[in-house]
C-alpha cells in the first residue's frame, strides 16, 4: 500500500529565516506529486506539481521553490520566510487511470512570526 | 479544469439525509465529476466521482443530471464526523493533470 509522509508536523519560524518542508511517498513508483498551501480560513491553492525527478512546474508564485531530488521525495523551501507564508502545507500524490484520485499527507502547519 | 458552483454552506442534524448540490454548466464530455471533503488541518479526502451514471459507495451517493450540468452528493444518516467542507471538482482525465484546483467548497455543519 502507498503511504505519504510529511515532515515536520508543525513549525514556528521567524520572518526572514529559511524553511524546508519534506514529503515522501512509499509504495508508488514515479508518482505525480503536488504541493498545496492553505492560509487560515482560505482556499487550498496549488503551488507546485512534479511528474518526475528533477522536473517541477510552478503554479502559484509565493516566493517559494520546490525540488524533486528523488523519485519518492518532494521538497518545498525558501531562503527567507515572509509573514504571508504562514498556513497549512499539504503534499499530495495522484493516481492515474479512470479511477484517478488525490491522496494527501497529514500536512505541516507553519507559523511565521 | 472547468468551473463549478456550490452553496457556501449547508446545515443538517445527525441522522438526516443531506443533499449537496453542484452546478457545472460548462462541463465537457470527457470531464469527470469529483467530490472531496476536508476538515480543518487535514488534507482533503476523496469521497466519490462519476462521469454520467449515478454512483454509490460507502461514503455517499452521487446523482448526476442527465445533461451533466449539475450533480448532487447525497449523504444519508449523517453524523458529526460528516461535518466538513465538501468540494465539487471537474477533472479531465485525458489531461496532463498539472493543475488541480479546489474552490471554497460548501461547508456542511452537522448538529447533534
Amino acid at each position: 500500500a502507498q503511504t505519504i509522509h510529511q515532515w515536520p508536523v508543525a513549525e514556528i519560524k521567524a520572518v526572514g529565516s529559511p524553511l524546508s518542508l519534506g514529503c515522501t511517498i512509499k509504495g508508488k513508483s514515479s508518482p505525480n506529486l503536488y504541493w498545496y498551501w492553505q492560509a487560515t480560513g482560505g482556499t487550498l491553492q496549488q503551488l507546485f506539481y512534479s511528474i518526475t525527478v528533477g522536473q517541477v512546474e510552478s503554479v502559484v508564485q509565493l516566493n517559494l521553490s520546490a525540488s524533486r531530488p528523488k523519485d519518492d521525495q518532494f521538497i518545498l523551501s525558501t531562503e527567507k520566510l515572509l509573514l504571508s507564508h504562514s498556513g497549512f502545507y499539504l503534499c499530495a500524490w495522484r493516481t492515474g487511470g479512470c479511477n484517478e484520485r488525490l491522496f494527501f499527507g497529514h500536512g505541516t502547519k507553519l507559523s511565521v512570526l | 479544469d472547468a468551473k463549478t458552483t456550490q452553496p457556501d454552506s449547508m446545515e443538517s442534524t445527525e441522522g438526516e439525509t443531506v443533499h449537496l448540490p453542484c452546478s457545472h454548466a460548462t462541463i465537457s464530455g470527457n470531464e469527470y465529476i469529483y467530490w472531496y471533503r476536508q476538515v480543518p488541518l487535514q488534507g482533503p479526502e476523496y469521497v466519490t466521482h462519476g462521469l454520467q451514471q449515478n454512483t454509490t459507495n460507502s461514503m455517499a451517493f452521487l446523482a448526476i443530471a442527465s445533461d451533466r450540468k449539475s450533480s448532487t452528493l447525497i449523504l444519508t444518516h449523517v453524523s458529526l464526523r460528516d461535518a466538513a467542507v465538501y468540494h465539487c471538482i471537474l477533472r479531465d482525465q485525458q489531461g496532463t493533470g498539472s493543475k488541480l484546483s479546489f474552490g471554497k467548497g460548501a461547508k456542511l455543519t452537522v448538529s447533534p
